[in-house]
């Protein structure tokens, strides 16, 4: 597509249930991160992807997230037993190149996550 | 993780008042620094990707500074205006890629 797609782009959810954020990426960017911002804080790494290589999963706050990205393209966040601390905006990167290259990253419009 | 600082995390200013704001980081390893603009529930926008030591870039009234060596970059924003409110990220790029935590800015009319 013609940038970086997200959905849903809010997401309200018991504590307890899980759920599933989605990034479309630009087609053909081989790396793909995951981010959040919570309230009053800055943006936090969670997950990169880069090609066919194994993710970093250095970010990941805690087993309860995992994420997957399908023939390179598409991702998917899940976050099970979802926890209030867990609201946050989810913002998903795409490049065209993980490292080197002067490109910087285009970003999805977020997933306002809110667990209640 | 690289560490990558902003400060001030954030800044109220008055219309027509110049500003400007920092993004340090590690001095190794370095192959572009990008500074973003982040308006609430928008997609962060591209600002700026510097890779040369003394880079300086400019883009109407918002510029940009940068120093490799000692590892800081300085954004500059001239008469602030009430549409320049939003949160300004600055980005490394070395082996991996690192957001600091973001200056949101406050243009009072």
């Amino acid at each position: 597509g013609a940038g970086v797609s997200q959905s849903p782009s809010n997401k309200v959810t018991e504590k307890g249930k899980d759920v599933e954020l989605r990034c479309d990426p630009i087609s053909g960017h081989t790396a793909l991160y995951w981010y959040r911002q919570s309230l009053g804080q800055g943006l936090e790494f969670l997950i990169y992807f880069q090609g066919n290589s194994a993710p970093d999963k250095s970010g990941l706050p805690s087993d309860r997230f995992s994420a997957e990205r399908t023939g390179g393209s598409v991702s998917t966040l899940t976050i099970q037993r979802t926890q209030q601390e867990d609201s946050a905006v989810y913002l998903c990167a795409s490049s065209l190149k993980g490292t080197g290259g002067a490109g910087g990253y285009t970003f999805g419009s977020g997933t306002r996550l809110t667990v209640v | 993780i690289l560490n990558v600082e902003q400060s001030p995390q954030s800044l109220h200013v008055q219309e027509g008042d110049s500003t400007n704001f920092t993004c340090s980081f590690p001095s190794s390893n370095f192959y572009a620094l990008h500074w973003y603009r982040w308006e609430t529930a928008k997609s962060p926008e591209a600002l700026f990707v510097m890779t040369l030591n003394g880079d300086e870039k400019k883009k109407g009234r918002i510029s940009a500074t940068l120093n490799t060596k000692e590892g800081y970059s300085y954004l500059y924003i001239k008469g602030s205006q009430p549409e320049d409110s939003a949160t300004y990220l600055c980005a490394h790029r070395g082996n991996q890629f690192y957001f600091g935590t973001g200056t949101s800015l406050t243009v009072i009319p």
